[in-house]
């Protein structure tokens, strides 16, 4: 069955520190792949997705994700974070292009001043 | 501005009744969700419609009931068998036949009291 797992629950960073979220899916095939951020109290916003293609995409706020077939997975990263970067990020799955998108359980991320 | 509505954003029910959440887009989506968010739990599937007049079950269904009389509209019903409805409501909406990702509403926080 398609699942998503995000290994890290929380995540403590200082600010101006580089950061990496890990994601890992399984599926026979590629999948469609999402990170979404929730600030507390608010919806989900879509950061960036990957489809096909370059497998390296750049998405809103600094942030990009890396697709490694070969390990099955798609961490976010970011250069230098942001003390406005503290939120939880999930990362997603979806089949094909009508199917449900499944999310991971969520990492929350704590920046340090 | 297009965009997904839900309302209220805080809503408070006494234990045995009913309480419907509303979920409104002008997005032009075909497909709408509903999702519950407990802490840790990630985001839990309820219902999902891709047309109006039809809807499924999501993972964990029992206890809440939808309808999509409009494309525009998915309300969600938290009915009294629903032995744990303390939780946050998330909305969401996309296309089909893209999977460009969903659009979140901001949610709606309802306590059992």
């Amino acid at each position: 069955a398609q699942s998503v797992t995000q290994p890290d629950i929380h995540i403590t960073v200082s600010e101006g520190a580089s950061l990496e979220l890990r994601c890992n899916y399984s599926y026979g095939a590629t999948p469609y792949l999402f990170w979404y951020v929730q600030s507390p109290g608010q919806g989900l916003q879509l950061l960036l997705k990957y489809f096909s293609g370059d497998t390296l995409v750049q998405g809103i706020k600094g942030f990009e994700a890396e697709f490694k077939r070969s390990q099955s997975s798609f961490n976010l990263r970011k250069p230098s974070v942001h003390w406005s970067d503290a939120a939880e990020y999930f990362c997603a799955v979806g089949l094909n292009r009508d199917d449900k998108i499944i999310f991971g359980k969520g990492t929350r991320l704590h920046i340090l001043p | 501005d297009g965009g997904i509505t839900q309302s209220p954003k805080y809503l408070f029910r006494k234990e045995g009744q009913n309480v419907t959440l509303s979920c409104e887009q002008n997005l032009n989506h075909d497909a709408m969700y509903w999702y519950r968010q407990d802490p840790g739990q990630g985001l839990r599937l309820i219902y999902y419609s891709q047309i109006v007049n039809d809807f499924q079950k999501g993972d964990i269904a029992e206890g809440y009931s939808v309808s999509r009389e409009k494309k525009e509209s998915f309300p969600l019903t938290v009915t009294s068998a629903q032995k744990n409805p303390t939780a946050f409501y998330l909305c969401a909406s996309s296309y089909l036949g893209t999977n460009y990702g969903y659009t979140f509403g901001s949610g709606t926080r309802l306590t059992v009291v």
